[in-house]
Parts: C-alpha cells; structure tokens; sequence
C-alpha cells in the first residue's frame, strides 16, 4: 500500500518571503501522479499543483512549484512571494495509474502561517 | 457552473443511531467519492463511485455505505454510530475519472458529532 508522509505539522513564513513544504511518499510502482491540496480554514480544499510520475519536469503553477525527485521518492512545494491568503493547510496526496480509480492517498497536512 | 454540495452541513447525532449525508457532484460529473477527515487519522479514503456502481473501497467497517444515483448524486450511510464516526467528511467530484486524471472538486464537507 502506498504511504504519504508530510514531516512538518506546522510551518511559518513571512509574507513576501519563500517557504517549502515537504512531502516524501512510498509506492512500487512506477507511474502514478502527486497532487498537493489546499485546504483554507473552515474553507473547501483545492488543488494547487499536480505531478505526473513520467514527465521529469518540475510542473510549476505561478507562485507554486514542486521538486519532483522520483528515486528519492521526495516531492516538495515551494511557495514564492507569499501572500496572508496562502495561510492553510497544505496535503500532499498520492493517485496510482493503475485500477482505474480516483484515489486520493493523503498525507497528515502541513499548516502553513503567513506572518505580515 | 455550482460547485459540490453537500448536505447537511452539520449534524449531532448520538451513539447507536444512524446517518446519511448527501453530496451534489459538479453537472456533468459523473465520479464522486468520499474522505473521512479526522484529526487523528488525517483524510482517509471511504469510497468512490462511478456511473452508479462502487469503483473502489477504502479498508473501513461495513458499517460505513454508499451509493450513486442515475443523476450522479452520492449518499452516504453510517449506521450504528460510534463516538470515532465524528469527523469531517468531504465529497469530491471529477469528470470522469480512471485514466490520466481529472481535477478533482471538493465539496465543503459535513461535520458529523457523535455524542
């Protein structure tokens, strides 16, 4: 069964300031996709990036970009210039390619402060 | 386009009894499925379903259910409630779901109390 581990409970940054968030994860197989998720307070969750396992390039969404490291099983977020608004909990999530289904396999979150 | 719904927003219940919660996937959705989301456990996968028929389980209780109606609406029972059955529990929706995948859309959650 594939695991997500996030080490950081909490995380704290300056706005304006660059944080990174950690995620590692363990599978056996070789394709699948990685997403990290943004869960606001009392707010519903979205999707912020996602990571195909096959593309070597770090898939990067405006402020938001990922280091992909597939054989150190590593997949990090970094958050550029950031903002009161990104303040959240952050889940790094785990989809197999394989079996045809929509499984989302979460880590534990990483709750992120923005100090102004 | 609304988003996902889902209903009751919040609801107490006591231990013993039982409960189901709803879920409105995006129009045209045809996938749903459901994540139990504690403090302790985190988010943890229930179920998913797909053009009516239960695609995937996640490893809880048999008394944990679903199901999928032909408009691609979802429900979800609980029966038989434990104090551990409070938690959040959030619905997300995708197109289609199964191959390279979809955006999945998540639904504001319910809270569930168990007393």
């Amino acid at each position: 069964a594939q695991t997500v581990t996030q080490s950081q409970p909490e995380m704290s940054v300056q706005e304006a300031e660059t944080v990174t968030l950690s995620c590692t994860y363990d599978t056996s197989e070789s394709d699948y996709y990685l997403f990290w998720y943004k869960q606001p307070p009392s707010r519903q969750m979205i999707l912020v990036i996602r990571q195909e396992a096959y593309k070597q390039q770090n898939a990067t969404e405006n402020r938001f970009s990922v280091n992909f490291q597939k054989a150190a099983k590593s997949f990090s977020l970094k958050i550029s210039d950031s903002q009161l608004g990104d303040a959240a909990m952050y889940f790094c999530a785990y989809r197999s390619s394989q079996g045809g289904s929509e499984k989302l396999v979460f880590g534990k979150g990483t709750k992120l402060t923005v100090n102004p | 386009k609304a988003g996902v719904t889902q209903t009751p927003r919040y609801l107490i219940k006591t231990r013993g009894q039982q409960v189901t919660l709803s879920c409105s996937p995006i129009s045209g959705h045809r996938s749903v499925s459901w994540y139990q989301q504690t403090p302790g456990q985190g988010l943890q996968f229930l179920f998913e379903y797909f053009s009516e028929t239960q695609r995937n389980k996640g490893n809880f209780p048999g008394r944990f259910s679903g199901r999928q109606f032909s408009n691609s609406r979802s429900e979800m029972n609980v029966s038989t409630l434990e104090l551990g059955d409070s938690a959040l529990y959030l619905c997300a929706s995708s197109l289609e779901g199964g191959g390279a995948p979809d955006t999945q859309y998540f639904g504001p959650g319910t809270r569930l109390t168990v007393l």
